[in-house]
């Protein structure tokens, strides 16, 4: 059974460009979260996506936002990029909705350096 | 969701058991106890968790304390592959609430 994959695994963009970043998740989970790792904050939540409605979000300006589709990838996009938003982005996916059960599968990651 | 502590770091010798504590004192009733962990350069890899009992599972075993003040991971035979940062996470299960990761204990099992 394939895992949670994440691409690209590493990218580099400057100041002011936007990214995407996708997540295919375990099949038949329904359920995607993202996180956000730094060094300085360690790992914080960002959002997660339940059948393709935003159930709940983290601490995060507007410029992060993310999507689901219906066969429950994910997407997640950071706009006006700042230097500060260089971090390891996770994706994770459960059988259900991730706040019920706790149960998160994560992905290997997105190293997203901003120069 | 409750906050929990867990001391920085610790060590144990390889082929024996690794007992990570957590204190989570601020608890409530409906907060389950999640253990993950997350070895160098990977996604964190989700270990067990529990309620009030006593859990096992293949890869450890938690321990909560009666008063459900503090629990404690552990791993029976520690080998090198299980040296990463562990995290434990306190939650309400059935609501809108995520998973909150503070700094965990790095555990280095040595040789």
């Amino acid at each position: 059974k394939a895992g949670v994959t994440q691409t690209p695994r590493y990218l580099i963009k400057t100041r002011g460009q936007q990214v995407t970043l996708s997540c295919s998740p375990i099949s038949g989970h329904r359920s995607v979260s993202w996180y956000q790792q730094t060094p300085g904050q360690g790992l914080q939540f960002l959002f997660e996506y339940f059948s393709e409605t935003q159930r709940n979000k983290g601490n995060f300006p507007g410029r992060f936002s993310g999507r689901q589709f219906s066969n429950s990838r994910s997407e997640m996009n950071v706009s006006t990029l700042e230097l500060g938003d260089s971090a390891l982005y996770l994706c994770a996916s459960s059988l259900r909705q991730a706040t019920n059960t706790g149960e998160l599968f994560f992905g290997e990651g997105s190293r997203l350096t901003v120069l | 969701d409750a906050k929990t502590t867990q001391p920085t770091s610790m060590d144990c010798a390889e082929g024996r058991a690794a007992n990570l504590p957590c204190n989570h004192s601020t608890i409530s009733g409906n907060e389950y106890v999640y253990w993950y962990r997350q070895i160098h350069s990977q996604g964190p890899q989700y270990i067990i968790h529990g309620l009030k009992n006593n859990e096992t599972n293949e890869m450890a075993s938690l321990i909560i304390t009666e008063d459900r003040k503090s629990s404690t991971l552990i791993l029976p035979h520690a080998t090198l592959r299980d040296t990463a940062v562990y995290y434990c996470i306190v939650r309400v299960a059935g609501a809108n609430s995520k998973l909150t990761f503070g700094k965990g204990i790095t555990l280095s099992v040595r040789p």
